[in-house]
């Protein structure tokens, strides 16, 4: 089974942190995303990356930034926390950009920005 | 351009009830059709899929069918138990390798 996993379930940090997000993936998979979810919303693409050391920018890109230093591992970060970005964070990986395969997600963070 | 509409939730059944959720699609070219589901507390999971037109998707009860025509992705359950209770996700994949999803229709299930 892919197994994709989020470095917490929860998280509270106070405005003006740096914080890092982390996830991992263990099945090779090329694509990775970040996700934010809020009520009413759904899910809004962050920043996704096709392959090491490459990224991308989703919808809402404004004030969190990425890295993908490791084909397993995609971090994102926001620079200095504000409480607009407290949310839940999903990440996901996908094999590859065929048009049948589909994301698995991780289990999320819950991030609040206090 | 591309885009997912899910019925309004959220919805409330009685143990064994008839499940429709509704999901309509605006996509160029010939995308896929996903329904994930998210139980409390939990990432999303996918529930079924379906790639091409005509296509039924099913898993754990659940059906849906790619209708082209009506582009629509109908998510149905003849049945449902207190543990289907969860959101449910339409989303859509084109060829670009993009996904879009719904807004996401919550589900309560009622002994």
């Amino acid at each position: 089974d892919v197994k994709v996993t989020q470095s917490s379930r929860y998280l509270v940090k106070r405005t003006g942190e740096k914080v890092f997000l982390e996830c991992v993936q263990d099945m090779d998979h090329e694509n990775m995303f970040w996700y934010r979810q809020d009520p009413g919303l759904g899910l809004r693409l962050i920043y996704f990356s096709y392959d090491v050391k490459m990224k991308e920018k989703g919808d809402i890109p404004e004030g969190y930034s990425v890295s993908r230093e490791k084909k397993e591992r995609f971090s994102l970060i926001l620079e200095s926390a504000s409480t607009n970005q407290t949310s839940m964070y999903l990440c996901a990986s996908s094999k590859d950009r065929g048009i049948n395969y589909e994301q698995y997600f991780g289990p999320g963070t819950r991030l609040t920005v206090t | 351009g591309n885009s997912v509409t899910q019925m309004e939730g959220p919805v409330t059944l009685s143990e064994e009830a008839f499940l429709t959720i509704n999901c309509t699609y605006t996509a160029t070219g010939y995308p896929s059709l996903f329904w994930y589901v998210q139980y409390p507390g939990e990432g999303l999971q996918l529930l079924l899929k379906a790639t091409k037109a005509d296509d039924k998707g099913s898993n754990k009860g659940f059906e849906a069918t790619y209708r082209k025509e009506t582009t629509s992705f109908h998510l149905e359950k003849g049945s449902v138990q207190v543990s289907d209770s969860a959101v449910y996700f339409c989303a859509l994949k084109n060829a670009g390798n993009q996904f879009y999803f719904g807004t996401g229709t919550s589900l309560t299930v009622i002994p």
